[in-house]
């Protein structure tokens, strides 16, 4: 079974700051990558996801992912946090033999201060 | 707004009681999945249906069951509520492209505290 991991539980950085949020998968075939970020109180919002082509993917809000295959990653970045980017980031994977469930990583709890 | 919408946004409920938690996906979705987020359990895929028919299933305990209706929307039961149902129960609605491909939306969810 697939399974995703995040290793960062909780992340504490202040504004201005670089950001990158570490997510590792376990399927050996073809996947599909997705983050998603809740913002307190809100439900999940779709970041930006991969399904192929060039591993640089770019989201909302000056979000990014870099998928290395080699590596079973999908980490996430963004080079200058904001206050408002305050929330728990959740990755998650979806294997193409797995119908359209997705695995969700455990999330990072971001904490950005003024 | 994602434009899943759905009901009751809370529920408080006994031991031993029953529920139903309703989701109407966004327009031309054909697909609904429901997910459990808990403290001790993450977020977890329950179960999924496609144009009304049961087409996955997730670690979705016998006391639940859901059902998707002609109109789409879908209806999640939760029977013999037990402490540990406690959770943020949210649906997540997509085209229903096949592949892996598809994109889930997520609604509000409904947060269910049961006594």
């Amino acid at each position: 079974a697939q399974s995703v991991s995040q290793h960062n539980h909780h992340v504490i950085l202040s504004e201005a700051a670089s950001l990158e949020l570490g997510c590792n998968y376990s399927y050996g075939g073809t996947v599909n990558l997705f983050w998603y970020v809740q913002y307190p109180g809100q439900h999940l919002q779709l970041l930006l996801k991969y399904f192929s082509g060039d591993p640089l993917v770019k989201g909302i809000k000056g979000f990014e992912a870099e998928f290395i295959k080699s590596k079973f990653s999908f980490n996430l970045r963004k080079p200058s946090v904001q206050w408002s980017d305050t929330a728990e980031y959740f990755c998650a994977v979806n294997a193409n033999n797995a119908g359209n469930m997705l695995t969700f990583g455990g999330g990072t709890r971001l904490m950005v201060k003024p | 707004d994602s434009g899943v919408t759905q009901t009751p946004k809370h529920l408080i409920t006994a031991t031993g009681q029953r529920v139903t938690l309703r989701c109407s996906p966004r327009s031309g979705d054909l697909s609904v999945y429901w997910y459990q987020q808990s403290l001790d359990q993450g977020l977890q895929f329950l179960i999924q249906y496609y144009n009304g028919e049961e087409r996955a299933k997730g670690n979705i305990l016998e006391r639940f069951s859901a059902q998707q209706f002609p109109d789409l929307h879908s209806e999640l039961n939760l029977s013999s509520l037990e402490l540990g149902d406690s959770a943020l129960y949210f649906c997540a609605t997509s085209r229903g492209v096949a592949g892996g491909t598809d994109t889930q939306y997520f609604g509000p969810g409904t947060r269910l505290t049961v006594l």
